[in-house]
């Protein structure tokens, strides 16, 4: 069973800063497996990312996704005042899904 | 618009038996696997499993297992997540998710959540 480990496990930061979340696997992945998710508080989930680095429709493009074999980073060009919620990176192998433990970006 | 929308919350004693519901629209339901995700209280998301509308076939994560089992009806674009008794442990936020494709250059495909529901509240108290 493959486990992704993210981290920080809180970020704090100021709007207008730049947010770089990690989500690492305990062993190589296909990069085209791996997405990245939003959930704002009292919320559903949103899908931000898939394929690593690819944005889901109607995404903003401050959200940029990256990394290869068993390290992924989500950055956040410049947090805007919405962007503060909790980001869960996932991971998909045939039949099966994995989520990281997620990254909470708060206000600093 | 594509939308899931999912039944509300729901109150029961462990021991008892459940069914919560997910209403596809906007889309042809057979075309996309749904999956269900558990949330408990402060925690982070889990995959429960996945089902194929179009021939109900299912795979269930090994966490889940014996303990839920999924369905779906495509005369009316509904999915199922239902237990036969429950726990106080099934004590959750519910989502079920559409999944989307990703055809990857050498030719493997992958899937991920493109469309969630708004979730149901289970809650299990006696």
């Amino acid at each position: 069973e493959i486990v992704l480990t993210q981290s920080p496990g809180t970020l704090s930061l100021s709007p207008g800063e730049r947010a770089t979340l990690s989500c690492r696997a305990s062993q190589s992945v296909s990069s085209s497996s791996l997405s990245w998710y939003q959930q704002k508080s009292g919320q559903g989930p949103r899908l931000l990312i898939y394929g690593a680095s690819t944005r889901a429709t109607g995404i903003p493009d401050r959200f940029s996704g990256s990394g290869s074999g068993t390290d992924f980073t989500l950055t956040i060009s410049r947090l805007e005042p919405e962007d503060f919620a909790v980001y869960y990176c996932q991971q998909y192998v045939p039949s099966f899904f994995t989520f990281g433990g997620g990254t909470k970006v708060e206000i600093k | 618009e594509v939308q899931l929308v999912q039944s509300g919350a729901e109150v029961k004693k462990p021991g008892e038996s459940l069914r919560i519901s997910c209403k596809a629209s906007g889309y042809r339901f057979t075309t996309y696997w749904i999956s269900w995700v558990r949330q408990m209280p402060g925690k982070g998301l889990e995959w429960m499993g996945k089902i194929d509308p179009s021939d109900s076939y299912t795979r269930y994560s090994p966490s889940f297992q014996g303990h839920v089992t999924m369905s779906a009806d495509k005369s009316i674009s509904t999915a199922y997540l239902q237990w036969s008794s429950l726990r106080a442990s099934d004590t959750a936020m519910y989502y079920c998710a559409r999944l989307g494709v990703y055809y990857a250059d050498s030719g493997s495909f992958y899937y991920y959540m493109d469309v969630w529901g708004k979730g149901t509240t289970v809650t299990v108290s006696s």
